[in-house]
Order: C-alpha cells, then structure tokens, then sequence
C-alpha cells in the first residue's frame, strides 16, 4: 500500500492476556518507530529501528514490552501480561532515512483497551 | 528543561486571521524540525518540515526557524474552522533521535 498499515485498528483484551501489534511500513522506508498516545497525552516514544535492529529501546516502559522487525519491514510490537495502564493508542511511523532527518509518516493507529 | 517544549493551548483565533504556533528546543546541535497536525482521534500527519534558519513557506504555511534562539515557530494564514486541531513540534536531535512537543491545541472560531 502506499502508507503505513497497523492492525488490528481495534483490540479489546482482559488483563493479563498478551497481545500483538503489527505495522507495515512503507515500502523501502529503513527507519520504523513505535510510539504509545495515552488519552488527551502527547507521544510517547517506545521504540526505533534501523533496519531490522533496534539501536534505542529506551522508551519501552517495562520488560513485558517488546518489538521486532524483520526482513526490514514488518514490525510487532508486543506487550505480555496486559495492565489496565497500557490502554492506548500505539503508532508506528516509519521514515525513508534512519538518521532522524527526514519525516515520519504515521499510521492510523491501533486502540488498545484492557478491560 | 524539556528537550522540546510548546504551550498546550488552547490557542483561539478568530476565522480568517493568522494563527502563530511556537515551539522551542535545548539542544543547540539539532538539525531538523518538523511540524505535524493531529485532529482528534486521529494519527499526526505531516505538514511541514524545515532544515535551515528562516522561513519556508507551502500555501497557507509558513514554518519559521531561528537556531540561534532555538525556536521554530509556525504560521497558519486565514485560518480556517478546519485547521482546529493539535500541532505538534518534532525536533531531530541527531544520533537518529527524533523528540515530539507535547503539542499545542488550535481553534478557529467561526
């Protein structure tokens, strides 16, 4: 496609489950970035990565919050053991440059609610 | 000090007039600034991004950029009831860092 695409759009899950992001950057961009937006709260940076590494993982709030990226492009970001606190919005953006220079383009976003 | 700040709003201007959005920055070393709009419930989308002191203009936008005092501002020309929405400020601080202002939240008045 010709933006970024995350799913699910929506996911509703009990405390305690793990559950799974995806996003699809654009197609080529090297630089893929996940973000969390609490409610009426600016971006939160979670995680970058250069290509399939990840050279700043020092947003990830805990040790349930991990992320990979493979054959440079798609990327899952995952949280085990859901809390309540990590209802959100997470994004991903990704960039055609992994120096920072160029901009990122957004996703829609995926709602996480954690009942 | 914040790596990137901006004033939360909600900044209020009139239908027709110029809307004047500011956001400054501590690192001295950055080198690219952007600014991104976000309407409710929706995802930031770019609308400007500026490299060198000055100003760079895209129809009604115009981003302003003065390294020396470290702010970079933008400018909306007749503002429209459609341009109400939460701007934010992004900052590349090098080392592949990129920081985002906490945003500041336009309205256009009709």
């Amino acid at each position: 496609g010709a933006g970024v695409s995350q799913s699910p759009s929506n996911k509703v899950t009990e405390k305690g489950k793990d559950v799974e992001l995806r996003c699809d950057p654009i197609s080529g961009h090297t630089a893929l970035y996940w973000y969390r937006q609490r409610l009426g709260q600016g971006l939160e940076f979670l995680i970058y990565f250069q290509g399939n590494s990840a050279p700043d993982k020092s947003g990830l709030p805990s040790d349930r919050f991990s992320a990979e990226r493979t054959g440079e492009s798609v990327s899952t970001l995952t949280i085990q053991r859901t809390q309540q606190e990590d209802s959100a919005v997470y994004l991903c953006a990704s960039s055609s440059e992994a120096g920072g220079s160029q901009p990122q383009h957004f996703g829609d976003g995926t709602r996480l609610s954690i009942l | 000090q914040k790596e990137v700040e901006q004033n939360s709003g909600p900044l209020s201007v009139p239908e027709g007039a110029i809307a004047s959005l500011n956001c400054t920055y501590s690192d001295r070393g950055s080198q690219s600034f952007f600014w991104y709009r976000q309407y409710s419930g929706k995802s930031p989308e770019l609308i400007m991004f500026i490299y060198s002191n000055g100003d760079k203009e895209d129809g009604r936008f115009t981003a302003q950029l003065n390294k020396a005092s470290q702010y970079v501002s933008l400018l909306i020309r007749d503002s429209q009831p459609s341009d109400s929405a939460t701007y934010l400020c992004a900052v590349n601080r090098g080392y592949q860092k990129v920081t985002f202002g906490i945003g500041t939240k336009l309205q256009v008045i009709p």
